[in-house]
């Protein structure tokens, strides 16, 4: 099966930077996923990481290292609508009919302070 | 870019109704379409992978006759909540898996609220 981690809450100041981590354990990884979700509405992606490394989308970075199970969502210049929840999501072969399955983490709720 | 559409966004009603739910993907076709339910402040779970002209793939603990599935067309999932219950009251959301796009695989629909009375 799959394990997905990822902290339950964090806070944070406006203008500031937040890293958020995930690990994760599973068989024949394919990709992980980072999404942001506002109460009540539908998952938005925000970034994509197959390769180790970094990944930087204007104030969104991801970064993966597949040898440590391990990434993270990095955000800067913290502004109040980026309070939301923040979903790590792993994609795994995992049956011939659902290659492209994602599972989600917890999400980690993120509160941004003035 | 790719659009899914889901409806109803929102829906009340009394316990033993049955209710369903519609995605649609707008611009393309999904041979496979995935439904998750989200209970507050908890994550996605997948309940089933839904895969044109064929029989829905359920995950483990979702019971395959209270939760029908019809992926009739390449445009079109179903999801039937038959005889629904105050337990079954939940954010549910599908997805649609958008083929040669590795990097974004799936797009989601805005969800449907379900409130069981």
């Amino acid at each position: 099966g799959q394990n997905i981690d990822q902290p339950t809450e964090m806070t944070a100041t406006e203008g500031a930077i937040v890293q958020i981590n995930c690990t994760y354990q599973t068989s024949g990884f394919n990709g992980l996923f980072w999404y942001q979700q506002h109460a009540g509405e539908a998952p938005t992606f925000l970034s994509y990481n197959v390769l180790d490394g970094l990944e930087e989308k204007g104030r969104f970075s991801s970064f993966l290292s597949r040898s440590k199970g391990y990434s993270y969502l990095l955000l800067k210049e913290l502004q109040m609508k980026d309070s939301a929840s923040y979903l790590c999501a792993v994609r795994a072969f995992r049956r011939v009919d659902a290659g492209n399955m994602l599972t989600f983490g917890g999400g980690t709720r993120l509160m941004v302070k003035p | 870019g790719a659009v899914v559409s889901q409806h109803p966004s929102w829906v009340i009603c009394k316990s033993g109704t049955s209710v369903k739910i519609e995605c649609r993907s707008l611009d393309f076709q999904a041979t496979t379409m995935f439904w998750y339910r989200q209970f507050p402040k908890q994550s996605l779970m997948l309940m089933a992978t839904s895969n044109e002209g064929s029989k829905a793939t359920y995950e483990q603990g979702v019971e395959k006759d209270k939760f029908l599935i019809n992926h009739a067309s390449l445009t079109l999932s179903t999801l039937t909540v038959t005889s629904a219950h105050p337990e079954d009251s939940s954010f549910y959301i599908c997805s649609a898996f958008l083929p040669g796009q590795p990097n974004q695989p799936q797009h989601f629909g805005d969800g449907t609220r379900l409130s069981i009375l």
